[in-house]
């Protein structure tokens, strides 16, 4: 079975410039979620998709974060314009329903780095 | 924020058990305390869950305090490919609830 497969695996951007991350999900996983790692902590999860609705949002930073998850597989998230505190491993993760935590499969993540 | 507290670092000789201690003085009794580990440059991957009863799987086992206050991680044999962070989490088995990390233990396994 394929893993959660995860582009680009590293990018570096300047302050101010845009960035977008792909994520495609394991086959037949309805929840999606997508995660920042920053140095030295855990993962914080940022967004959780069922299908292609958001679940959870609350820590989205909404005004300059979006995602999207179009037909319920594929899923992209944005930074427009990036920070300097943006600089964090992004994760993607899916799980065949959204309630059992042992069923979340993470991706390698994407580095992002922010000039 | 993270209600479970973990040291932030220890050691263990290949070959021998790992022990991960973790507190969770706070857990009420729905809650579940689940092991996750990430290896470098990796993702976070499932290691094993429990609510009151001893577990365990082909990775590990789980050791609960009857007052489920702590729990202990145990990695039988270590081996080098055990190197990593170890999250200790406590969450409800339930619906949407998110997974919250915390710092972790950064376990090295010594030749």
């Amino acid at each position: 079975e394929a893993g959660v497969a995860q582009s680009p695996r590293y990018k570096i951007i300047e302050k101010r410039q845009s960035v977008a991350f792909w994520c495609n999900p394991i086959s037949g996983h309805a929840t999606l979620y997508w995660y920042q790692q920053i140095l030295g902590q855990g993962p914080k999860l940022l967004i959780q998709f069922q299908n292609n609705g958001v679940v959870d949002d609350s820590q989205l930073p909404k005004d300059r974060f979006s995602a999207e998850r179009l037909k319920g597989v594929d899923s992209t998230l944005k930074i427009q314009p990036a920070k300097l505190e943006d600089s964090a491993v992004y994760l993607c993760a899916s799980s065949p329903t959204g309630g059992r935590v042992e069923t979340q499969y993470f991706g390698p993540g994407t580095r992002l780095l922010v000039l | 924020d993270a209600k479970t507290t973990q040291p932030t670092s220890m050691d263990c000789a290949e070959g021998r058990a790992a022990n991960l201690p973790c507190n969770h003085s706070t857990i009420s009794g729905n809650e579940y305390v689940y092991w996750y580990r990430q290896i470098h440059s990796q993702g976070p991957q499932y290691i094993i869950h429990g609510l009151k009863n001893n577990e365990t799987n082909e990775m590990a086992s789980l050791i609960i305090t009857e007052d489920r206050k702590s729990s202990t991680l145990i990695l039988p044999h270590a081996t080098l490919r055990d190197t990593a962070v170890y999250y200790c989490i406590v969450r409800g088995n339930f619906g949407n609830e998110k997974l919250t990390f915390g710092t972790g233990t950064r376990l090295t396994i010594i030749p």
